[in-house]
């Protein structure tokens, strides 16, 4: 019930592709999406965050798209560049929870020059 | 700067051996969180403690303690007790309240030999 599925696991894009990884959850109390980057040794920094209100949200080069009926999410990286190379990781929230995330396995992004 | 201070980087322990990973956050943030990572295997909560002097088990607390005397600090103890500690721990902080956004510290590598 609690558990977020992320894939894939790792994934391999060309500079200037799009890089697309998928979530999907159970609970269907989790009302808040957030996706973090991480980079080796560092620890995860939000990237960007999604409500189940709206079903796309977009920064820059980075959009979440929303499926509430499917209990799916997923993060689209455009035009794709080598500095994105990191760790991501998809995870949720519900009210009842407050901040404590469960988070999706991690798909290590690799972007070549 | 405000953030978040994990110490040490790196450690190395012998089998039998208890260690304390320290954290510390000047956020003045409510909550505070330890995460275990593990490749393909996300992040997962060990303990989290929303107000001083009181915290709550994660998914895999066995073979851990905390203790959150202030409300900036929540060391990490890892007792022989813990079969696999050998791993990357991260701690964070954040208000509570249902917005996902944790702050990361840099993390502790932990090594037994």
């Amino acid at each position: 019930q609690q558990q977020v599925k992320q894939s894939p696991q790792s994934l391999i894009v060309q500079k200037g592709g799009i890089s697309i990884i998928n979530c999907a959850y159970e609970n269907t109390a989790f009302d808040y999406f957030p996706w973090y980057q991480q980079f080796p040794g560092k620890g995860p920094a939000l990237l960007i965050a999604i409500r189940p209100d709206v079903s796309e949200k977009k920064e820059g080069r980075f959009t979440i798209s929303f499926n509430k009926s499917a209990k799916q999410f997923s993060l689209h990286i455009m035009d794709s560049q080598p500095g994105d190379s990191a760790t991501y990781f998809c995870a949720a929230s519900g009210e009842t929870s407050g901040s404590r995330l469960t988070f999706g396995e991690g798909t290590q992004l690799t972007v070549n020059p | 700067d405000g953030g978040i201070t994990q110490s040490p980087k790196y450690l190395f322990r012998k089998e039998g051996q208890n260690v304390t990973l320290s954290c510390e956050q000047n956020l003045n943030h409510d909550a505070m969180y330890w995460y275990r990572q593990d490749p393909g295997q996300g992040l997962r909560l060990i303990y989290y403690s929303q107000i001083v002097n009181d915290f709550q088990k994660g998914d895999i607390a066995e073979g851990y303690s905390v203790s959150r005397e202030k409300k900036e600090s929540f060391p990490l103890t890892v007792t022989s007790a813990q079969k696999n500690p050998t791993a990357f721990y991260l701690c964070a902080s954040s208000w509570w309240r249902n917005t996902g956004e944790l702050f990361f510290g840099e993390g502790s590598r932990l090594t037994v030999l």
